[in-house]
């Protein structure tokens, strides 16, 4: 695997339901990112982790839950969902810290929920 | 603080059309630019990127020109294809203020039609 990757790339769930998303880069980045994108908004930067500590939350809602277990890993635990939360999320990596030529983020491919 | 503006779409065009995506910017310092694109179904991709005034990035055919002058990082494509179409997202990273996290424009959605 090579990039970013997430899983699933579909989830259609009920507002009872807890799930997770998934987030691997395989480039040796050491910030990742959620974002949020859906139809009526703008992208939404959602939870930034840098060197596994969360540093930024945009004011997201409790019953989204993320989780950095290591550089490499991104998770974002899902629980009691509205309909509204339906959208694209977007995962993404960069290398924190350097020059301003390193501060691209990569996009894994995302994942399309649907709440029901 | 920190913003990005870009021209409201979406923009229609014949094949092999010129295009402009105007995007303008907010900043103290000097940020670093980007312009992504959004195939359909996809997540985000860089297409290019300039980091300091008067450097131009390009790519599969596509410029963007950093003008400090005019805080402004319009993208550019001399004859648009149907496998153009896509939304096109201006960003910058602040130099200033430590933080990882880039600012987005709202997004700009082409289509190009044969």
């Amino acid at each position: 695997e090579t990039g970013v990757t997430q899983t699933p790339r579909h989830l259609v769930m009920g507002m009872t339901n807890k799930k997770s998303l998934k987030c691997e880069q395989h480039l040796g980045h050491n910030a990742m990112y959620w974002y949020k994108q859906s139809a009526k908004k703008p992208l939404e930067l959602m939870f930034v982790y840098n060197f596994k500590e969360q540093t930024e939350n945009n004011s997201v809602p409790s019953r989204f839950s993320p989780e950095c277990p290591n550089s490499s890993h991104l998770f974002l635990h899902l629980h009691t969902l509205q309909p509204e939360d339906s959208a694209l999320y977007l995962c993404a990596s960069s290398q924190a810290g350097g020059s301003a030529r390193l501060s691209e983020q990569f996009f894994g491919p995302g994942t399309r929920l649907t709440v029901l | 603080g920190n913003s990005v503006t870009q021209m409201e779409g979406p923009v229609t065009l014949s094949e092999e059309a010129f295009l402009t995506i105007n995007c303008t910017y907010t900043a103290t310092g000097y940020p670093s630019l980007f312009w992504y694109v959004q195939y359909p179904g996809e997540g985000l991709q860089l297409l290019l990127k300039a980091t300091k005034a008067d450097d131009k990035g390009s790519n599969k055919g596509f410029e963007a020109t950093y003008r400090k002058e005019t805080t402004s990082f319009h993208l550019e494509k001399g004859s648009v294809q149907v496998s153009d179409s896509a939304v096109y997202f201006c960003a910058l990273h602040p130099t200033q203020g430590g933080s990882e996290k880039l600012v987005f424009g709202k997004g700009t959605k082409l289509t190009v039609n044969p």
